[in-house]
């Protein structure tokens, strides 16, 4: 069975504080993996894809990379307004459709 | 930029209800699929579509029911609410020829 772990659950830094977040999976065969952004009471929100081992992406702050066993989410200098719960997801390469298999989440806290 | 509505940010229904949820989209995608999501659960798929009238059961399909008549438009039913269904609700849809998929804002149902 396709199993997503995240950690930690919770994480507090101070603005400018780096640090990173874990997401570990198992899956028969990974398509693609997944970060997405939740804020309070909102849908989650599209962050990156990661499809193969030694791949990264970068958007402003935040940097994800991908190894066979795990992905990390760097967080550069946060702000405040990184602030969210973060989510990652993996798709397996046997699902007849797109299927994504959720963690639980990181919930982040920057504070001033 | 894609865009995904869905007919009620929060909701409040009786047990033994009926309740419709709407899902909207404004492209042409194909795949659309309803999650609820409950603390330290995660995101649980529920139905998802791949066509006008085609569906398919996700993990925890009991209880629930789907409608897709039209491809923008993909609903789900509790046939009659209960308790444990209180949760939030999140319609998402998923690019053909990439795998992500690009959720809604989302409906927070309380059933009372």
């Amino acid at each position: 069975e396709d199993q997503v772990t995240q950690s930690p659950e919770a994480l507090r830094l101070q603005e400018g504080e780096s640090s990173s977040l874990n997401c570990s999976y198992t899956v028969s065969g990974l398509r693609g993996l997944f970060w997405y952004r939740q804020d309070p009471g909102k849908g989650p929100e599209f962050l990156f894809t990661l499809y193969s081992a030694g791949e990264e992406k970068e958007k402003e702050r935040l940097k994800a990379t991908l190894t066979k066993k795990e992905s990390f989410l760097h967080i550069t200098a946060p702000k405040p307004e990184d602030s969210a719960t973060y989510l990652c997801a993996v798709q397996a390469v046997d699902t007849g459709f797109q299927k994504l298999v959720f963690g639980t989440g990181t919930r982040l806290l920057v504070s001033p | 930029d894609v865009k995904v509505t869905q007919s009620s940010r929060y909701l409040v229904k009786r047990t033994g209800e009926k309740v419709f949820l709407e899902c909207v989209q404004d492209m042409d995608h194909e795949n659309m699929f309803w999650y609820r999501q409950d603390p330290g659960l995660g995101l649980r798929l529920i139905y998802f579509s791949y066509d006008v009238k085609m569906k398919e059961k996700g993990d925890i399909p009991e209880g629930y029911s789907v409608s897709r008549e039209k491809k923008e438009r993909f609903s789900l039913i509790l046939e009659s609410a209960s308790t444990n269904q209180t949760s939030m609700y999140l319609c998402a849809i998923g690019y053909e020829g990439s795998y992500e998929q690009y959720f809604g804002p989302g409906t927070r149902l309380t059933v009372t």
